[in-house]
């Protein structure tokens, strides 16, 4: 079945140690976005790409990074995670980024940080 | 600013009728989406409304009011599955998606 596939599903990491992230789809959609999630609050769309181009939201913290090498792939780099980046993260994909487009999300990367 | 407004919490009997409502006040409008999400998992798509009215699909039903920015998901026949978060979304007119914080509905035998 066509999907979006996130990796790690769990993630704990210290205080200031990287972490990457991993998305990736069998959807052949152009459009794949990166959202943060807390405990009871909505999802926050940290960036997204319409095919190559990257588009970062304006209060996403240079904290965090992304790259999408291919159609297929995302990746999410938290370059010195804090406490408050506790969260789950969110990969979707969608075919375009207007209209009727209904995002389709991996099953998420719940990050601990110690 | 953009927001959307949905009751926090819900609680309702199997077998019965649940109206989860919800309100936003957005810079335009491209449709609003409804989408579930149990505990630890990721959305899914439930419904999507860009005109007014009512769509229905099986046990659920979603409406539309672009005049009153207005919407509420109507779910009938509960089952103790539909123990989830239900969240509203807003495509607005950069076609940028704005979105609720969810309605948590608990479901009672």
């Amino acid at each position: 079945d066509a999907m979006v596939i996130q990796n790690p599903r769990y993630q704990v990491t210290q205080f200031g140690k990287p972490v990457t992230l991993s998305c990736s789809q069998t959807l052949n959609h152009n459009v794949m976005y990166w959202y943060q999630q807390k405990s009871s609050q909505a999802p926050k769309l940290l960036f997204h790409y319409y095919d190559k181009d990257f588009n970062n939201e304006a209060d996403t913290p240079d904290n965090f990074q992304s790259r999408r090498p291919n159609t297929s792939f995302c990746f999410l780099d938290i370059r010195s995670p804090g406490l408050g980046d506790a969260a789950m993260y969110l990969c979707a994909t969608s075919t375009q980024d207007s209209g009727a487009n209904v995002l389709t999300f991996g099953a998420g990367s719940r990050l601990t940080v110690l | 600013g953009q927001n959307i407004d949905q009751p926090t919490e819900m609680t309702a009997t199997e077998g019965a009728i649940v109206q989860i409502n919800c309100t936003y006040q957005t810079s335009g409008f491209n449709g609003l989406f409804w989408y579930q999400q149990h505990a630890g998992e990721a959305p899914t798509f439930l419904s999507y409304n860009v005109l007014d009215g009512l769509e229905e699909k099986g046990r659920f039903s979603s409406f539309l009011s672009r005049s009153k920015g207005y919407s509420y998901l109507l779910l009938k026949e509960l089952q103790m599955k539909d123990s989830a978060s239900y969240l509203c979304a807003v495509r607005d007119s950069n076609y940028q998606l704005i979105w609720g914080a969810g309605t948590k509905l608990i479901i009672k035998p």
